[in-house]
């Protein structure tokens, strides 16, 4: 099975600062994802990435960026975080033939 | 475009009454559907997808491209089967991103 986890797993923090959730892959997979998943809206891709340093926006990308420096790696920023922002995070890799295999989430609540 | 509506938010059936959730698409190319469940708290995981045609856990799911559906099915619902179940979509092989329902909360009563 892949390996995939998220830290931090919850996270409180005010609104104005900045925030880093890191997504960590123990395999070699080249497709990652950042999803967002708000009540009413499913599950939406705020960003993804197809290889180092190759990253491309998803839905709803305003007000985050990414960074993937190492293949295992896949790091979300709020760069100056909102209450509009407060929601669960989801990293995912593409592990076959379209199918995703999804992180145990990040519980962002920005006050 | 690619859309994926899922038109109840909430389900509720007794247990060993049959379970229909709702999918439809919008997708003008062969598209490659599945279905996620999320148990309480825990991570997503992948139920079913429709090119493999096996059932899992007594869920079915069959792509009707007449209809743009893809309804997930049991006959007999169990308490276990409480959950978030989302329908996605891919635009075909190598598209390799996916598009969520919004997701139906199916609650079973005992």
């Amino acid at each position: 099975d892949a390996g995939i986890t998220q830290s931090p797993r919850h996270k409180v923090t005010e609104t104005g600062t900045p925030v880093t959730l890191r997504c960590h892959q123990t395999e070699n997979h080249r497709y990652m994802y950042w999803y967002r998943q708000d009540p009413g809206h499913g599950l939406r891709l705020i960003h993804y990435s197809y290889g180092v340093k190759d990253t491309d926006k998803g839905e709803v990308s305003d007000g985050y960026s990414v960074s993937r420096s190492k293949t295992e790696d896949f790091l979300l920023t709020l760069e100056s975080a909102t209450s509009s922002q407060t929601s669960v995070y989801f990293c995912a890799i593409s592990i076959r033939d379209n199918e995703q295999f999804f992180g145990p989430g990040t519980r962002l609540t920005v006050l | 475009a690619q859309r994926v509506t899922q038109p109840e938010k909430l389900l509720s059936v007794f247990k060993g009454a049959p379970v229909e959730l709702k999918c439809n698409y919008s997708y003008s190319g062969s598209p490659e559907l599945f279905w996620y469940v999320q148990y309480s708290r825990q991570r997503l995981q992948l139920l079913l997808r429709h090119i493999s045609r096996e059932s899992i856990k007594g869920f079915t799911a069959d792509l009707n491209k007449g209809e743009t559906s893809f309804h997930l099915k049991k006959p007999f619902a169990q308490e276990e089967d409480s959950a978030m179940y989302y329908c996605a979509l891919s635009g075909g092989p190598g598209a390799q991103k996916l598009v969520f329902g919004q997701g139906t909360r199916l609650t079973i009563n005992p």
